[in-house]
């Protein structure tokens, strides 16, 4: 079985552009989540989807948005980008949407550079 | 509120034990999970604790106290390809998220 697949895996953009990051689950994964993640800060949450409806989200400003599609891939989107958006954006999908009974697989993740 | 600690970096030597600490802050706490992080690859899951004790899966064990909000990973044998980052994260009921520590880097010396 594939495990979860992201693209691009490397993007550099420059402020104020906007960017689209992809995610494509686990056959059969229904819950995809996104994480950003940087030397200080951390892995942190940013939102959660199931069956095309954000289940979850994290502090982030408006400018992080996503979405789901039918066929559970997810595309995130940050807009208006800063240079503190640079770090390694996260997704994980895992098959339903219970923390405690199913495990999350991550994806290689896309390193995001803006300047 | 939620908070994560674990230590930033440790080092080791093969074949040796290492014990890597994490304790945490999380209201409607629901249980841990460690992962190990190569650099430059995803996390994989290593471990998940909802009940307090010791559970071990082979060279690697992960330990719970609930009472004391503490948990660690107990890693035996080491290896060269124990060098990673280990990333600790608590689940809470409330919000079924998972809130992650910033990782503990380990170096394994030969």
């Amino acid at each position: 079985k594939a495990g979860v697949t992201q693209t691009p895996r490397y993007l550099i953009k420059t402020r104020g552009q906007q960017v689209t990051l992809s995610c494509s689950p686990i056959s059969g994964h229904r819950s995809v989540s996104w994480y950003q993640q940087t030397p200080g800060q951390g892995l942190q949450f940013l939102f959660e989807y199931f069956s095309e409806t954000q289940r979850n989200k994290g502090n982030f400003p408006g400018r992080f948005s996503g979405r789901q599609f039918s066929n559970s891939r997810s595309e995130m989107n940050v807009s208006t980008l800063e240079l503190g958006d640079s770090a390694l954006y996260l997704c994980a999908s895992r098959s339903s949407t219970s923390s405690t009974s199913d495990t999350q697989y991550f994806g290689p993740g896309t390193r995001l550079t803006v300047l | 509120g939620q908070n994560i600690d674990q230590p930033t970096e440790m080092t080791a030597t093969e074949g040796a034990i290492v014990q890597i600490n994490c304790t945490y802050q999380t209201s409607g706490f629901n249980g841990l999970f460690w992962y190990q992080q190569h650099a430059g690859e995803a996390p994989t899951f290593l471990s998940y604790n909802v009940l307090d004790g010791l559970e071990e899966k082979g060279r690697f064990s992960s330990f719970l106290s609930r009472s004391k909000g503490y948990s660690y990973l107990l890693l035996k044998e080491l290896q060269m390809k124990d060098s990673a980052s280990y990333l600790c994260a608590a689940v809470s009921y409330n919000t079924d998220k998972l809130i992650f520590g910033t990782g503990t880097r380990l170096q394994v010396f030969p």
